[in-house]
């Protein structure tokens, strides 16, 4: 089954302790993002990448890193979690940069205290 | 960053009622794709549209990219109660296709 897989769904962690959510797609796609979704502010992307070893910045980038060393992974890292991490995130991919739809993973809550 | 202008930004309606909503851009796009996400779950895909003009249906749902390609809406027939839920559009601008801009949702609540 073509899906986008997230992990953890839940994680409390506290301030300033390093944390990484995986994501893994099986679809072979280029394309891959990072969303986080916060009430009233809708989805805003926070890095993606084009293809393998290429990420760029998206619209909420600080305090975030991500790596694509492998086609199918694309881990989003939080050196140091702040409470205004606390949100919703979600990872996407699609077949190529352009014109094609994104396919999201089921979603991480992630609450920084 | 760049957003699209959605609305309505929440709708209750009885259930067999259809159901519209539109969304607009202040620059030309290219695609226009409309989601769907229920509580706890990601955003999944109703309709793709990739021609101003093109209208696309997939169920009970139908979806057009407007002539002007700044503007899209989708229509909901006789609505039921798994309808429910948050609607997004989102598209590429055509003048930076490299990412999805998105709308802020309208959330649609049907009474049974």
């Amino acid at each position: 089954e073509a899906q986008v897989t997230q992990n953890p769904r839940y994680l409390i962690t506290v301030t300033g302790k390093k944390l990484t959510v995986t994501c893994s797609q099986n679809m072979n796609h280029e394309y891959m993002s990072w969303y986080r979704q916060d009430p009233g502010l809708g989805l805003r992307q926070i890095y993606y990448s084009m293809n393998v070893e290429v990420t760029d910045k998206g619209d909420v980038p600080e305090g975030y890193k991500v790596s694509r060393k492998e086609k199918r992974n694309f881990p989003l890292i939080l050196e140091s979690p702040s409470p205004n991490q606390t949100s919703l995130y979600f990872c996407a991919s699609s077949l190529g940069g352009s014109y094609t739809e994104a396919f999201f993973g089921q979603g991480t809550r992630l609450t920084v205290v | 960053g760049q957003q699209l202008n959605q609305s309505p930004q929440s709708m209750f309606i009885q259930e067999g009622e259809d159901v519209s909503m539109n969304c607009t851009s202040s620059s030309i796009f290219n695609t226009w794709l409309w989601y769907k996400q229920e509580p706890g779950e990601g955003p999944v895909l109703l309709i793709a549209l990739y021609k101003a003009g093109e209208l696309t249906s997939n169920g009970r749902l139908t979806a057009q990219f407007g002539i002007t390609r700044k503007d899209s809406f989708l229509n909901i027939s006789a609505s039921i109660p798994s309808d429910v839920g948050i609607y997004f559009c989102a598209g590429h601008d055509a003048g930076n296709n490299r990412k999805l801009i998105w709308g802020l949702g309208t959330s649609l609540g049907v009474n049974p």
